[in-house]
Parts: structure tokens; C-alpha cells; sequence
């Protein structure tokens, strides 16, 4: 069964620090995968999405998220956090080999907040 | 361009009523999908509509119908609303129902059912 994890529910990192939001991921073929972020009481907004090629993957905001299939995960990471980075991350995965399954699977969110 | 817009931002509603979520698109895409998030659930996929004309269920379509109105319309509604539907109910549309297509979000619409 295809599955997303988002294993902490709470990041805490210090502004001017690097920073991590982990991701792991279940599928049976290859996966597109996707990070998104909440601001809160807004909408979800994408921020970047592995489909092939080079494994790092750069998006907006300054965030990348490195592809590691031997490890199926997908970390988002950032150099260098800011306080206004503080909002609810999302992981999301499809199988590109399910054919007419484009069902995107959803983790269960990490809540990143950034102290000044 | 105003993205995917929900109306309305906030509903409070009694057990056994009925009302419609509303969302429209000016990005011109095919594909447009109805969520909700809960609590340490996520997002749960409710129905979707890959083009217009066309609409599927997603994990969770009890108690919910939906509309495909034309190209930019997509409404959800709750006929007979019960206290397990209180939640945050997104709307989000693509290009295309396609895998590697990028979902893009509306502001969400806060429902209690009392």
C-alpha cells in the first residue's frame, strides 16, 4: 500500500539555523513526490516537486529537498531558517507507475516553528 | 488573477442542515478536487473532477455530493450535515489529472456542525 510519513510532528529550530522536515514514502513503482506548506489559516501553497532527474530539488523560499531512493525519503532542508518559515509542512507522494491511480498521498503534516 | 477562490470562509451549521461549498478557478485548469482537513488526519481526498463533465469519489465521499458546473466551478455539498463533517474543507485545482501535476489551493472554508 502506498504511504507518505512524516515521522516528527514538531520541528523546533533556531532562526539562522539549518533546517530539516523528514520524509519517507511507500509506493510500489516510482514516485513523483511534492512538498507543500500551510501558513496558518490559509491554504496549502507548493513549494517544490521531485519528478525525475537530479535529485536535489530546488523551490521557493529558499527551500530544497533532497530525493534518496535507497532510503525513499525526501527531506525538505533549508540553510539558514527564518521566523516567517514557522507554518505546517506537507509531504505528498503519487506512484507514477499506478497507471490511472493519480490518487496524491498525503502525510499527516510537520508543524515547523522557528524561534528568534 | 485571484488563484482558487472558496466561499464562504466560515459556516456554522445545525445537525440536519444542508449547504453548499463554493469554488471557482481562473487558471483555466481541467482537474479540480475537494478536500478536508482534520486534525491529525491530514488531507482526505472527497471527490474530484478530472475535466469537466466528469466527477469521482476520493476516500471519503459519504455524505457529500458535488457539482461540476463548467471549467472554473466546482461546488461541494453536505445535504444533510452531521457533527463528524465539522472540519476544514479545502479546494484545489491542476492542469491536468496528471501525476506529476502541481495542486493549487484555495483558502479553505471552516464548517462546524453543531
Amino acid at each position: 500500500a502506498q504511504s507518505v510519513a512524516q515521522p516528527e510532528d514538531q520541528v523546533n529550530v533556531a532562526e539562522g539555523n539549518p533546517l530539516t522536515v523528514k520524509c519517507t514514502y511507500s509506493v510500489s513503482g516510482n514516485p513523483y513526490l511534492f512538498w507543500y506548506v500551510q501558513y496558518p489559516n490559509r491554504g496549502l501553497q507548493f513549494l517544490l516537486k521531485y519528478i525525475t532527474g537530479d535529485n536535489l530539488v530546488k523551490g521557493s523560499y529558499g527551500f530544497e529537498a533532497e530525493f534518496n531512493k535507497s532510503q525513499t525519503s525526501f527531506h525538505l532542508k533549508k540553510p539558514s531558517a527564518l521566523v516567517s518559515d514557522s507554518a505546517l509542512y506537507f509531504c505528498a507522494v503519487r506512484d507514477r507507475d499506478a497507471g490511472n491511480n493519480r490518487k496524491l498521498i498525503w502525510g499527516l503534516g510537520t508543524s515547523l516553528a522557528v524561534n528568534p | 488573477n485571484a488563484g482558487v477562490t472558496q466561499t464562504p470562509k466560515f459556516q456554522v451549521l445545525k445537525t440536519g442542515q444542508s449547504m453548499t461549498l463554493q469554488c471557482a478557478q481562473d487558471m483555466n485548469h481541467n482537474s479540480m478536487y475537494w478536500y478536508r482537513q482534520d486534525p491529525g488526519m491530514g488531507l482526505r481526498l472527497i471527490y474530484y473532477s478530472a475535466s469537466e463533465g466528469t466527477t469521482d469519489k476520493g476516500e471519503v465521499p459519504n455524505g457529500y455530493n458535488v457539482s461540476r458546473l463548467n471549467k472554473r466551478e466546482f461546488s461541494l455539498r453536505l445535504e444533510s450535515a452531521a457533527p463528524s463533517q465539522t472540519s476544514v474543507y479545502f479546494c484545489a485545482s491542476s492542469e491536468l489529472l496528471a501525476s506529476t501535476d502541481t495542486q493549487y489551493f484555495g483558502p479553505g472554508t471552516r464548517l462546524t456542525v453543531l
